[in-house]
């Protein structure tokens, strides 16, 4: 049964650094057929999606346009696993993060396997 | 900033049929896109209900069905059960943003 479980600090101070790591279990991260995700939920808001890496031949990265200056994601495939670090964060960063594994889609991909949330908190 | 729109609530009773729109644009579901459907029920992570526009995952209810036309995309649900409370997203790609995007969510209320 494949498995994604986030870990990472719950509260981190304004203009730092946000870091999370997904742990997967199940699949591997250098899949031909699979991405690995990073999304994110403000309290009583929806979904944002904020990045993602995969492997086809070559290692891809891919950034939401809102936070492309600020957001690195890494794969670690001698972990099985890959992380979210987003730098000079502020209150507006404060969300529910999840980590969730996209499926290739001729016509885009979709999001098929979802962690639970991790919650963090920008505040001093 | 969601760039998919979607009523903020329906409601209906048992057994009722709801439908939920997703209306987008020209850089995303009116384009060459699908639209994906998720649900979230109340303190939980998101999970795939449609993808492709109408393909229901395994485990999926067949009460659940989807389409999409032009640059919207609908998700309807029959049979309303009072466990089918619960936040709905669409999710399509956006060419002009280079990136995945979701609606703004519709919460259903079962009555």
């Amino acid at each position: 049964q494949i498995q994604m479980q986030p870990s990472g600090p719950g509260l981190v101070k304004p203009s730092q650094t946000l870091s999370l790591t997904c742990a997967v279990s199940g699949d591997s991260v250098s899949s031909n057929s699979a991405a690995w995700n990073w999304i994110r939920q403000a309290p009583s808001s929806g979904l944002e999606w904020l990045g993602r890496t995969y492997f086809q031949s070559e290692w891809h990265y891919e950034y939401a346009l809102s936070v492309k200056s600020r957001i690195t994601i890494n794969p670690d495939t001698s972990k099985k696993q890959f992380s979210l670090q987003l730098t000079s964060v502020t209150p507006e960063d404060t969300a529910v993060y999840y980590c969730a594994r996209g499926h290739t889609w001729h016509l885009g991909w979709y999001f098929d396997l979802w962690s639970r949330g991790t919650l963090v908190t920008v505040s001093s | 900033q969601s760039v998919l729109t979607q009523p903020p609530s329906v409601s209906g009773a048992p057994g009722q049929t709801v439908t939920i729109s997703c209306t987008g644009t020209s850089s995303n579901i009116g384009a060459i896109y699908d639209a994906h459907w998720y649900q979230q029920l109340p303190g939980k992570a998101p999970t795939l209900l449609i993808y492709g526009n109408m393909n229901r995952p395994s485990g999926v209810p067949d009460r659940f069905s989807g389409s999409k036309s032009g640059t919207s995309a609908s998700l309807a649900i029959t049979g309303l059960q009072a466990e089918d409370e619960a936040d709905y997203y669409c999710q399509s790609y956006d060419n002009s943003l280079s990136g995945y995007v979701f609606g703004t969510g519709t919460k259903v209320i079962v009555l």
